[in-house]
Order: structure tokens, then sequence, then C-alpha cells
């Protein structure tokens, strides 16, 4: 079956580390998304990519790193410099046409130890 | 700019109630418009979507219109389950080349027995 993989679904950081949370898909998609979620908040734009090679800045791009190497992968580093990374992770992947519906994985929750 | 407003949650009912939850939008042009469902600790799953002024979106029981004389898109289900409840989002996505996804803030729903 298709889908968006996210892994781990659980991670911990201690203070000044990076840590990289994984994002797959085997839609064939060309846009991959990440996005952050907070407890009881809406859906934050950390950074997008419409193509490979390719990715700009969303919403909250801040203290956050991504690539795009190949098609179906998008990974996240959390730096630290982000000071409030706690939040659960979101990635998400769509066709390239604007009004097509994004697919979801299952989250990584990111906790400070 | 583009925005879409949700009412505040929680809304809690009995099992069996009607529902309703309110959706407006904000958009230049003719967007498109999802209704979202996350359950707890998951990702976002598409729930329903509605590409053009006047149609009627339904999946599992839920049906969503879009209404661009009153800019909104308010999902409903005539009878609701405890397995209905979770967190329901309304987005948009401009029919204009490659858009993000505009997201709600989210509504919650709880469904007693």
């Amino acid at each position: 079956d298709g889908g968006i993989t996210q892994s781990p679904k659980y991670l911990f950081r201690k203070e000044g580390q990076n840590v990289t949370l994984s994002c797959e898909q085997n839609l064939n998609h060309d846009a991959m998304y990440w996005y952050r979620q907070d407890p009881g908040q809406g859906l934050r734009l950390i950074y997008y990519s419409q193509i490979v090679n390719d990715f700009q800045k969303g919403d909250i791009a801040e203290g956050y790193s991504v690539s795009r190497e190949k098609k179906e992968s998008f990974p996240l580093t959390v730096t630290s410099a982000q000071k409030n990374p706690t939040a659960f992770y979101l990635c998400a992947s769509s066709l390239y046409s604007g009004n097509q519906p994004q697919h979801f994985g299952d989250g990584t929750r990111l906790s400070i130890l | 700019g583009n925005s879409v407003t949700q009412m505040e949650g929680p809304v809690t009912l009995s099992e069996e109630a009607f529902l309703t939850i309110n959706c407006t939008y904000t958009a230049t042009g003719y967007p498109s418009l999802f209704w979202y469902v996350q359950y707890p600790g998951e990702g976002l799953q598409l729930l329903l979507k509605a590409t053009k002024a006047d149609d009627k979106g339904s999946n599992k029981g839920f049906e969503a219109t879009y209404r661009k004389e009153t800019t909104s898109f308010h999902l409903e289900k005539g009878s609701v389950q405890v397995s209905d409840s979770a967190v329901y989002f309304c987005a948009l996505s401009p029919n204009t080349g490659f858009q993000k996804l505009v997201f709600g803030t989210g509504t919650r729903l709880l469904v007693s027995p």
C-alpha cells in the first residue's frame, strides 16, 4: 500500500543536540511538507519542497533544516537553535497541483530530556 | 490573504446527536476546500473535499457543501458515534498554481455513549 512513513514515532533530544526526523513516501508525489503541531493548536508549516533539490521556508523555519535529495525522502533536522522543540511533527505529501489534498504520516513526537 | 476560521471547541455531544462544525474562509479566487480528521496520536486523514461552488463532499456519513455566497464549508453528520471523537480541521487550497494548504485551528469533538 502506498503511504507516508515517519520515524521514529517518539524521539527524545538532549540539550544542545541536533536530531533528524525521517519522512519517506511511496506515493510518487512531487511536493512534501513538514508541520509542527502544539497541544490544542493547529498546524504550522515549517518547510516545504515542490521538487527534488529545492525547498522553501514555511512560517516557522527558524531552528530547523531540511534536505530533498530524493523524491521519496524529506528529512527534517531539529537543530540546537530551536529553543522549544517539544511538539508533534507531521510530514505530508501531495501531487504538484495546487488543489490536490495532502496525505499525512502518523507523526513523530519529540520531547526534551 | 487566505485564511480559515473554525468554531472553537470542544464540541460535546451524545451518541446519535446531530453534528455541525462551522468553517468559514477568506480567499482570492476559487479555492478548493477540505476537511481533515485527526484521531489521538495520529496524523491527519482526508475526510472529504469540494473543488467548486455548490459541490458537496461526503464520506463516512459526513457532508459539507461549498457555499461561495457565504464563504462557508460547514461539516455535518446526522448521527455521531463515539468513534467519531477526534479533532477536525478545515483547510483551503488556492487554485492558482502551487500554493500551500491553509488550515483552521481545529475543532475537538467529544462524543459520549
